[in-house]
């Protein structure tokens, strides 16, 4: 069966220090992958997406970026972390462009930037 | 700017109604249509999908498509409290993307 793994949990960083946030995805090949920010009292806004290795579409234009090194890994960074950039950080996959496309989150990393 | 429009809610409702949730989207070239549960503090989890015009039923879930009105919803008969969540409604837009309303915050009163 395919699990992801999303990892840490929780963050807190200053303002100005960097971010790294890992996705991994066992038990599938070549999947979709997101990474989906939510503020507090907020829907899920699409920051990345990326269908292959390589391969990154960005959504919003900002201080965060991500890459894809291998198939099943996906990573989200920061050179320089604002205030503004708090949130809870969910990274998905999903399979084909087909309909009935499903999402499937990890846990979440609760990023407080203080 | 492709969007998904919610009531924030709270919605609440008592133990046994019926709960109605709603959602409208922009981009009439929508075809897939999801409705996630999220705890709080929790990963939104899928709870059904639908893509074609009319009722789907899944248990106590029913989903309701109608593209004409760009409109979809889901009803929760015999509410529970463990129901209590919010619920997000996705459209999948195409092009590998995915757009989530904000979410409406239900409660089910025991």
């Amino acid at each position: 069966s395919q699990t992801i793994h999303q990892w840490p949990a929780t963050l807190v960083q200053p303002v100005g220090s960097p971010l790294s946030l890992e996705c991994t995805v066992e038990g599938t090949s070549n999947p979709n992958l997101y990474w989906y920010r939510q503020a507090a009292g907020r829907g899920l806004q699409l920051l990345f997406y990326s269908v292959g290795i390589g391969q990154i579409s960005s959504e919003v234009p900002q201080n965060l970026s991500a890459s894809r090194p291998q198939d099943r890994q996906f990573i989200l960074s920061s050179k320089k972390l604002l205030l503004s950039d708090s949130g809870f950080y969910l990274c998905a996959w999903s399979l084909g462009e087909a309909m009935n496309t499903e999402a499937f989150f990890g846990q979440g990393t609760r990023l407080t930037v203080v | 700017q492709k969007e998904v429009e919610q009531n924030s809610g709270p919605l609440s409702v008592p133990e046994g109604a019926i709960a109605s949730l709603n959602c409208t989207y922009s981009d009439q070239g929508s075809q897939s249509f999801f409705w996630y549960r999220q705890y709080s503090g929790k990963s939104p989890e899928l709870i059904m999908f639908i893509y074609s015009n009319g009722d789907k039923e899944d248990g106590r879930f029913t989903a309701q498509l109608n593209k004409a009105s760009q409109y979809v919803s889901l009803l929760i008969r015999d509410s529970q409290p463990s129901d209590s969540a919010t619920y997000l409604c996705a459209v999948d837009t195409g092009g590998f993307k995915t757009i989530f309303g904000a979410g409406t915050r239900l409660f089910v009163k025991a």
